[in-house]
């Protein structure tokens, strides 16, 4: 069984699309994670929530609107799509105290033309 | 604010070949420290991890000492093999109480025959 399931795993879209990328764990931890990894492969935290409360939010441009319905889910929903949202987006969970491990999906490629 | 310094890449090695891939770190007080692996069309999995200074974290044949007088997090390997060639991210936790991994940017190890 997957334990951060995210999906799509690839997408391609145009330039001005919204589109959404889902995440799914089924380890029954409380915070969840978006990081975004960039073409030099340069790994930078997005979001964070914590029992479904946003309590991280990276300079992140405002067309990027986490959602969490429960603990076990955080979508993230992207407007207006930039050539510059090119990326590769890791949704991640991780439980209780700060330093325990973060895991991690395997990631969706989002491409943008 | 808190950040990780790792060695540029690409490193490239023969196989069997000793590895060491150097992290140094910044951050106040007793960050826990990572290293994650990231094999080619996929996502980050974890390494390896120390929570405080003098731990050594080690699996598959990897090692880290968490070193506090140093700041520094090295990842080694006594003998690499073709399929251990990936992007090695080194990886910190503060302490406190927002959950965030800042991360260095990624050392790529490329292992011949």
């Amino acid at each position: 069984d997957t334990a951060v399931s995210q999906t799509p795993k690839y997408l391609v879209t145009q330039m001005g699309n919204d589109k959404s990328i889902k995440c799914e764990q089924n380890l029954g931890h409380d915070t969840m994670y978006w990081y975004k990894q960039d073409s030099k492969k340069f790994l930078k935290i997005m979001f964070s929530y914590n029992n479904k409360e946003l309590i991280i939010n990276e300079t992140v441009p405002n067309r990027f609107s986490p959602k969490s319905p429960d603990k076990a889910h955080l979508n993230l929903h992207i407007n207006s799509l930039e050539l510059g949202d090119s990326a590769v987006y890791f949704c991640a969970s991780s439980q209780g105290q700060p330093g325990n491990t973060i895991y991690f999906g395997e990631g969706s490629w989002l491409t943008v033309v | 604010g808190d950040s990780v310094t790792q060695m540029e890449g690409p490193v490239t090695l023969s196989e069997e070949a000793f590895l060491t891939i150097n992290c140094t770190y910044t951050a106040t007080g007793y960050p826990s420290l990572f290293w994650y692996v990231q094999y080619p069309g996929e996502g980050l999995q974890l390494l390896l991890k120390a929570t405080k200074a003098d731990d050594k974290g080690s699996n598959k044949g990897f090692e880290a000492t968490y070193r506090k007088e140093t700041t520094s997090f090295h990842l080694e390997k006594g003998s690499v093999q073709v399929s251990d060639s990936a992007v090695y991210f080194c990886a910190l936790h503060p302490t406190g109480t927002a959950s965030k991994l800042t991360f260095g940017t990624g050392t790529r190890l490329q292992v011949t025959l």
